[in-house]
């Protein structure tokens, strides 16, 4: 079992949908957890940390269940310009971090 | 903001070549990395860094060796260049081993 798995898609939602993404990971010890965007050709850039009890960021929201050792990532309100590859990465405090393969979003006119 | 500044945005080399490819950093981190990201592969790590003059082996460090002299500059050679080694390479560093990474533009690397 890959250590951090993601739907690679792709998702194709209409502008102003709601759309949600899961990554699950193997590693119980993982203790930092975060979401990257990736444009085509271009490098990945965060997007935001997933803390414990959950976070949002404007139409962004991360939820984290250590229980059942998954991350997700909600996008309210899709717009063109979300359309990317959503990285989810898991780190083990001391140890690298492990990238997900990526889940593709196109959101269409 | 975090700038990491890598030297080449394209490249193209030949077969048997020594490839340097320079990565710097401007925000103090302890930390950096090396990655190659193929389609359908995702990103790998080669090598990395937590300390000038420190280096510890990633996931496929194979035909590739790294040097980190300053802390603001982590440098990968590939010692000798072959056609499986055309990928995208992506450094990249962070303050602590629990905080965000940061990536620079990324180098493509044509090796011919």
């Amino acid at each position: 079992r890959k250590e951090v798995e993601q739907d690679p898609g792709p998702f194709n939602v209409p502008e102003g949908a709601t759309v949600a993404f899961n990554c699950t990971y193997s590693n119980s010890a993982s203790q930092s957890f975060f979401w990257y965007r990736q444009d085509c050709r271009k490098e990945p850039k965060l997007l935001m940390s997933v803390y414990s009890s959950g976070n949002e960021d404007g139409r962004f929201t991360a939820q984290l269940n250590r229980a059942s050792q998954y991350i997700s990532l909600l996008i309210r309100d899709s717009k063109l310009s979300d359309s990317a590859t959503y990285l989810c990465v898991v780190n083990n405090y001391g140890q690298n971090f492990v990238f997900g393969p990526g889940t593709r979003l196109s959101v269409l006119p | 903001d975090v700038k990491v500044t890598q030297s080449s945005r394209y490249l193209v080399k030949r077969t048997g070549e020594k490839v340097f490819l320079e990565c710097v950093q401007d925000m103090d981190h302890e930390n950096m990395f090396w990655y190659r990201q193929d389609p359908g592969l995702g990103l790998r790590l080669i090598y990395f860094s937590y300390d000038v003059k420190m280096k510890e082996k990633g996931d496929i460090p194979e035909g590739y060796s790294v040097s980190r002299e300053k802390k603001e500059r982590f440098s990968l050679i590939l010692e000798s260049a072959s056609t499986n080694q055309t990928s995208m390479y992506l450094c990249a560093s962070s303050l602590r081993s629990n905080q965000p990474q940061h990536f620079g533009d990324g180098t493509r690397l044509s090796i011919l």
